[in-house]
């Protein structure tokens, strides 16, 4: 079945470091891919996307590309603040399973001043 | 443009009890998904509606059942509810028209207690 793989945390880094966070996944077909991120005590909130190869999703100075040689969507950010402190998780979903998304185990990233 | 809104956010019931949740899309959505996020599991899909049909559904017992009406709103409810049923409940709405605008909105989750 599809699924998803997110490099284990947590991550601690300092403000104003380079942040990337590795997600890879097995699927069929062609997928669409997303990162999320949830905060404190939130529900999860939509950070980027890619629908199709070499796509890259971008938002809030974080990047990734879908590079479907690699079957990966690693998602970067060049310069961390406090306020990125959250869990990041990586998804996919598919059109041939009704757009369900499959997620992985999530990475707690904080960030110290 | 409101957001998805889930009702209520907190709960406490007793094992045997049953629960329903509520979820309000996003205006304009007609599909309405729901994830049952725990610490051991992460996030797993429990059912998809669209059109007050239920499409999809992962892999829960019958005990969790769900339902949506005509104007999109859905309910949740968990039957006989044990100590594993812990979790914070996600709600996401969609579109649903193509895959490029098919983007799962989130709302901020009941947060259910089982004692």
């Amino acid at each position: 079945g599809d699924s998803v793989t997110q490099m284990e945390g947590p991550v601690t880094l300092s403000e104003e470091a380079f942040l990337t966070i590795n997600c890879t996944y097995t699927a069929t077909g062609y997928p669409s891919l997303f990162w999320y991120v949830q905060y404190p005590g939130e529900g999860l909130q939509l950070l980027l996307k890619a629908t199709k190869a070499d796509d890259k999703g971008s938002n809030k100075g974080f990047e990734a590309t879908y590079r479907k040689e690699t079957t990966s969507f690693h998602l970067e950010k060049g310069s961390v603040q406090v306020s990125d402190s959250a869990v990041y998780f990586c998804a996919l979903t598919k059109s041939s399973n009704d757009y369900k998304l499959s997620f992985g185990a999530g990475t707690t990233v904080t960030v110290r001043a | 443009k409101a957001g998805v809104t889930q009702t209520p956010r907190y709960l406490i019931k007793t094992r045997g009890q049953q629960v329903t949740l509520s979820c309000s899309p996003i205006s304009g959505h007609r599909s309405v998904s729901w994830y049952q996020q725990t610490p051991g599991q992460g996030l797993q899909f429990l059912f998809e509606y669209f059109s007050e049909t239920q499409r999809n559904k992962g892999n829960f017992p019958g005990r969790f059942s769900g339902r949506q009406f005509s104007n999109s709103r859905s309910e949740m409810n968990v039957s006989t509810l044990e100590l594993g049923d812990s979790a914070l409940y996600l709600c996401a709405s969609s579109l649903k028209l193509r895959v490029e605008e098919d983007t799962q909105y989130f709302g901020p989750g009941t947060r259910l207690t089982v004692l």
